[in-house]
């Protein structure tokens, strides 16, 4: 069974970072890109990165980029997002997702949570 | 490439049919084009992708339609547990990947 678990959320001050985690399971991550997708409160789905299967093709949102940093360990089946400089607005669940490119499989999500 | 889907908000009945709609800015291919539904407190489940076809075990009321910048989603008989937000979604050029606003459908 393919699952997605992700992890690393949390109550952060502006300015501050959080690592974000995502393991997979139940299928050979190195065979497929990932993505980053967040949703706001009350708000709909926003995407904001993608990582190819090798690692050699990276795309950011233009609000994150220089900010946030997508890898991934292809030995270890995990994704992750390195996220500095943290605004009020990045406040979201963050959703890890296969790609295929259609986003087949989606973890749960971990909220985080940006605030003084 | 925005996605604008309409209308916001859809109440029906069991038994009936419901039709969504999305509309891109910019043409798009329709083997990148996929919609999604998301229940509160769940994460989006993939519905339809390369316009038309169902994922697995997507249920055959739900149907997708369209090219270039209009995308339909169809459920031909409304269920309760089809009470949902449905996301269309484009994926290619810049940004990589886009979704539409959501369309929420309310079940009577």
């Amino acid at each position: 069974e393919v699952q997605l678990v992700e992890s690393g959320g949390g109550l952060v001050q502006p300015g501050g970072s959080l690592r974000l985690s995502c393991a997979a399971s139940g299928f050979s991550l190195s065979s497929y890109g990932m993505n980053w997708v967040r949703q706001a409160p009350g708000k709909g789905l926003e995407w904001v990165s993608y990582i190819n299967s090798g690692s050699t093709i990276i795309y950011y949102t233009d609000s994150v980029k220089g900010r946030f940093t997508i890898s991934r360990d292809n030995a270890e089946n995990s994704l992750h997002l390195q996220m500095n400089s943290l605004r009020d607005e990045d406040t979201a669940v963050y959703y890890c997702a296969r790609d295929l490119p259609r986003l087949d499989y989606w973890g749960q999500g971990t909220p985080v949570t940006v605030s003084s | 490439n925005v996605l604008t889907q309409s209308p916001g908000t859809l109440s029906l009945s069991p038994g009936e049919r419901a039709t969504l709609s999305c509309r891109a800015s910019q043409s798009v291919d329709s083997n990148y084009f996929a919609w999604y539904q998301q229940k509160p407190g769940q994460a989006p489940r993939l519905l339809i992708y390369g316009t038309s076809r169902r994922a697995t075990g997507i249920p055959d009321r739900f149907s997708g339609t369209g090219s270039g910048t209009d995308f339909t989603l169809t459920v031909s008989r409304l269920e309760p547990e089809d009470s949902a937000v449905y996301y269309c979604q484009q994926y290619g050029g810049s940004p990589l990947l886009t979704f539409g606003g959501g369309t929420k459908v309310e079940i009577k």
